[in-house]
């Protein structure tokens, strides 16, 4: 298995844009999480799926963030319009079955200039 | 609400030194809790995970990791680092009805050569 994967690896942007960053989970894993992770806040749960559905997006920052999980096998998180302070490593994650650890992708190093 | 907490920020050793990390939780239930590992640049892997058992719980590369729940600690240890073992190391707990993780801030290790 190639394990999670997420692109694009970087992306670099112009404040205002939007930005969409994508994932496919392990094949066969039905929860998805996304995470941002940066020097001053660490690393933080934004939202996560269980089989497609979301369930909970306490940890979104604020509207211009969303994400969807159209199929097992995909998802994304757009940020609408990006601002220099989304810069971050998002990271997406996945688990197989009841209490099994999670896996991570490689990540997505945004910048927002 | 849980919380996880890694009291060492940074720390630095020798090579064949042996390293402790502490992570102290705050949670009312039974847990599940893990040990991950990111090496620079790269994404977070699993180092160890408790469940349930044994309360000494060995993992990947020689570290191994002891549950005392009378003190709510999940402290990693490692009897000689190598080089290698450079990166910064996460603490994270699960409650065991759920699925979200709770990570600590993360202690950031350097070991010299």
């Amino acid at each position: 298995d190639a394990g999670v994967i997420q692109s694009p690896r970087h992306e670099v942007t112009e404040m205002g844009q939007e930005v969409t960053l994508r994932c496919k989970p392990i094949s066969g894993h039905n929860s998805l999480f996304w995470y941002r992770q940066t020097m001053m806040r660490g690393l933080e749960l934004l939202i996560y799926f269980n089989n497609n559905v979301p369930i909970d997006d306490s940890g979104m920052p604020e509207d211009r963030f969303s994400a969807k999980m159209p199929n097992a096998s995909f998802s994304t998180l757009k940020i609408q319009p990006s601002e220099p302070r989304d810069s971050a490593v998002y990271f997406c994650a996945t688990q197989g079955g009841w209490g099994n650890e999670q896996f991570f992708g490689p990540g997505t190093r945004l910048t927002v200039l | 609400a849980q919380s996880v907490s890694q009291h060492n920020h940074h720390v630095i050793l020798s090579e064949a030194a042996s390293l402790e990390l502490g992570c102290n939780y705050s949670y009312g239930g039974t847990v599940n809790l893990f040990w991950y590992v990111q090496y620079p640049g790269q994404h977070l892997q699993l180092l160890l995970k408790y469940f349930s058992g044994d309360p000494l719980v060995k993992g990947i590369k020689g570290f191994e990791a002891e549950f005392i729940k009378s003190k709510f600690s999940f402290n990693l240890r490692k009897p000689s680092v190598q080089w290698s073992d450079t990166a910064e190391y996460f603490c994270a707990l699960k409650e065991t009805a759920g699925n979200k993780l709770t990570f600590g801030g993360g202690t950031r290790v350097l070991v010299k050569p």
